[in-house]
């Protein structure tokens, strides 16, 4: 079975600092994907970055950068130049890539604010 | 193009009713997830449809059910409402059912049962 830790409950940074999101993952999957979503107070999921287990460079995606490290089995997320409006619940997801149909398995989340 | 939508945004029930949720996904999106989301928790998968048949269910009771239409769109039921059913609900759309497929998700409805 997958899972996600996300032990930060909440994190909070000045803006226009860099801030890290930690995840770390548990699975017995050589195939699997890594991915971040930003929960605004609204409630929609926003898909931020992804990574294969198989990518070997980290995934960047304009501010947002993945931190992956598989032999900890983590896939930190940095935020660069924080924002007033990145404030919001941040999830660390995975999924199985070997086969089909598999769902998203989230972790707990953290709360994220930012500090004008 | 539209993102995934999701009707009614909230609504408030009582135990023992019934209630049902629906889900329009992204044009040319044939697949549709439904997650769950109590307050402090992440999503927990309910199910899975992808060309009008179910092809994943996570660990919830028969009282959830679901549908999916000839047009993609879908349908989350909800028999005899319990407490613990309060929660965000969750649709989410992909352009498959297989691998690696991104999944774009709606807003969501807020269910309270009192």
């Amino acid at each position: 079975a997958q899972k996600i830790t996300q032990t930060q409950p909440g994190m909070f940074v000045q803006e226009k600092e860099a801030v890290t999101l930690d995840c770390t993952y548990d699975t017995s999957d050589q195939s699997y994907g890594l991915f971040w979503y930003k929960q605004p107070s609204s409630g929609e999921m926003i898909f931020l970055i992804y990574q294969g287990s198989y990518d070997e460079q980290n995934a960047t995606e304009g501010r947002y950068s993945l931190n992956f490290q598989k032999a900890r089995k983590s896939a930190n997320l940095v935020i660069s130049a924080s924002q007033l409006g990145d404030s919001a619940m941040y999830f660390c997801a995975m999924r199985d890539l070997n086969s089909g149909n598999t769902p998203l398995v989230f972790g707990k989340g953290t709360r994220l604010s930012v500090i004008a | 193009d539209a993102g995934v939508t999701q009707s009614p945004t909230h609504l408030i029930k009582t135990r023992g009713q019934h209630v049902t949720l629906r889900c329009s996904p992204i044009s040319g999106h044939k697949s549709v997830s439904w997650y769950q989301q109590v307050l402090g928790q992440g999503p927990q998968f309910i199910f899975q449809y992808y060309e009008k048949e179910e092809r994943g269910r996570g660990n919830f009771p028969d009282r959830f059910s679901a549908r999916q239409f000839p047009n993609y769109s879908s349908e989350l039921n909800v028999n005899a409402l319990l407490l613990g059913d309060s929660a965000l609900y969750l649709c989410a759309s992909s352009r498959l059912a297989g691998v690696g497929n991104e999944q774009f998700f709606g807003p969501g409805t807020r269910l309270t049962v009192l």
